[in-house]
C-alpha cells in the first residue's frame, strides 16, 4: 500500500476566499470519507463515497462545502467563501469492502490537510 | 444515535507501568467498538477493534481492550508503557449496517522514563 495522501498538507488562506483539497486514496478501496478535527476534538464525520456516488452527508457539511469523486478514484473537498470556524484539519480516510460488502470499521487516514483562515 | 464519552483527556504513565485509557459507549443496540491511535505527525491507524465475537479483543503493540456490556464500556489496557506508545488514542463507534465511525475527543497518553 502506498497509503492515503492528501494534498495541500497546509493551506492558510483569507476568509471569503475558496479552497480545495485532494485526497488520492489507497488503490483498491472503494470507500472514500472526510472528516474534520479541531483542536481538543476527534474527528468528525462529513461526507462518504462507495466508488463515485456520496452516499451520506453529515448536517457539519454546509452548502459552502462540497465534495466529488467523479471516477471513483480521487477526491476533492471544496470550500467556498470561508470563515474562521473553518479552520481545522480535514482528514481523508479510505477503506476497502469486508465480506459480503460490508463495512469492516478499518479506515485508513491520510495525514490530513491543516487549513487556516485568516 | 451512538456516541463515546472518553475520560481524561491526557494520562501520564511511568515507562513500565499499567496504562489504562477509558471509553464508555452509548448506543441502543449491540455496537461495534474501536481504538485508533494516532502518533505524532502521522493518520491515525486503527489499534483493535470488537465486533461481537470474543469480549476480550487483542490488538498491535500489546494493547487489549475487554467489553463490558452491563458497563457500557471498552477500556484499553496495556501491562507495561513503552516510551514509543505516546501517541493520541481515539475510542470509536459505529452500528451494524452504518458505515461510518463516530469518534470520541481522544485522550493523549505520556509517558515519562
Amino acid at each position: 500500500d502506498t497509503g492515503v495522501s492528501q494534498d495541500p498538507r497546509h493551506k492558510i488562506t483569507k476568509r471569503g476566499q475558496n479552497v480545495t483539497f485532494r485526497c488520492d486514496p489507497i488503490s483498491e478501496h472503494n470507500r472514500l470519507y472526510w472528516y474534520r478535527q479541531t483542536l481538543g476534538q476527534g474527528p468528525e464525520f462529513l461526507t462518504y463515497f462507495q466508488n463515485e456516488a456520496q452516499l451520506e452527508k453529515s448536517r457539519l457539511l454546509s452548502d459552502r462545502f462540497s465534495a466529488e469523486r467523479p471516477k471513483g478514484s480521487f477526491s476533492t473537498l471544496e470550500i467556498q467563501r470561508t470563515e474562521q470556524g473553518d479552520s481545522a484539519m480535514y482528514l481523508c480516510a479510505s477503506s476497502r469492502p469486508g465480506l459480503a460488502g460490508g463495512f469492516t470499521g478499518e479506515l485508513f487516514f491520510g495525514e490530513g490537510s491543516r487549513l487556516t483562515v485568516l | 444515535a451512538q456516541s463515546v464519552t472518553q475520560l481524561g483527556s491526557h494520562v501520564s504513565v511511568s515507562e513500565g507501568a499499567l496504562v489504562l485509557l477509558r471509553c464508555n459507549y452509548s448506543s441502543s443496540v449491540p455496537p461495534y467498538l474501536f481504538w485508533y491511535v494516532q502518533y505524532p505527525n502521522q493518520g491515525l491507524q486503527l489499534l483493535l477493534k470488537y465486533t461481537s465475537a470474543a469480549t476480550l479483543v487483542k490488538g498491535i503493540n500489546g494493547f487489549e481492550a475487554e467489553f463490558k456490556k452491563s458497563e457500557t464500556s471498552f477500556h484499553l489496557t496495556k501491562p507495561s508503557a513503552h516510551m514509543s506508545d505516546a501517541a493520541e488514542y481515539f475510542c470509536a463507534v459505529s452500528l451494524s449496517g452504518y458505515s461510518t465511525l463516530t469518534f470520541g475527543k481522544g485522550t493523549m497518553l505520556l509517558v515519562s522514563p
